[in-house]
């Protein structure tokens, strides 16, 4: 069983119109929380790193909150773009390990229509 | 925009090919990775190195093979490519400072026919 698991799968949203997705994880000990996004074709972007700490993260019209206690994470996409049509991807560090093991979603597939 | 590279960025190759995808990084990061994505599905570490001369395997078993001669570059290599292998194949890299974050190439999608 993966992890961190991603909802919904996919979504189809209108150019302007206002998202969220979810992320929860069952990852432990927890370093931190990471949002990418992957265009087709493309490698994953990082949108923003949240520490334990750290409840709510923002970069542009992308917001990440982060509750540690429930273990979820929530990126808002406010007044969406076509653009922003992409794969939106959760990852979960690992601080009990050397490596800082990733623990990777599998993704959101969000679409933007004109 | 993260300086790490990969070439090729699309390979269609017939079964039984060797093929080395090559990956390169101008940041100077000791830590770097292959990942192999499947559409839809997660990614999964193929292979890792800390540094010159190190290198491991992780956790999705794969025939492939890597090399760490220098810092900035990391190839796989596939002697014999089989159809199985067809999937997109991303590279990463990382300094051990701070968040550790990742920095991810292109990526390259191989086909094998």
């Amino acid at each position: 069983k993966n992890q961190v698991e991603q909802s919904p799968q996919s979504l189809i949203i209108l150019e302007g119109k206002n998202c969220t997705l979810q992320c929860n994880y069952t990852v432990s000990p927890f370093s931190n929380l990471r949002w990418y996004k992957q265009d087709t074709g493309r490698g994953p972007v990082s949108l923003t790193i949240m520490t334990f700490s750290e409840n709510t993260k923002s970069n542009g019209r992308y917001t990440a909150t982060l509750d540690a206690d429930t273990k979820q994470s929530s990126l808002h996409i406010t007044a969406s773009q076509l653009s922003d049509s992409a794969s939106y991807i959760c990852v979960v560090i690992d601080r009990g390990s050397t490596l800082g093991r990733l623990y990777f979603g599998r993704g959101t597939q969000l679409t933007v229509w004109p | 925009e993260a300086d790490i590279y990969q070439t090729p960025r699309y390979l269609v190759i017939g079964t039984g090919k060797k093929i080395t995808l090559e990956c390169s990084q101008t940041m100077g990061h000791d830590k770097m990775y292959w990942y192999q994505q499947d559409p839809g599905m997660e990614l999964h570490l193929i292979h890792y190195s800390y540094g010159v001369n190190s290198t491991e395997k992780g956790d999705l078993s794969s025939e492939s093979t890597v090399s760490r001669i220098r810092t900035e570059h990391f190839p796989l290599t596939l002697e014999s490519a089989r159809p199985s292998h067809t999937s997109q194949y991303l590279c990463a890299s990382t300094v051990t400072t701070g968040y550790n974050e990742q920095f991810f190439g292109p990526g390259t999608r191989l086909t094998v026919l």
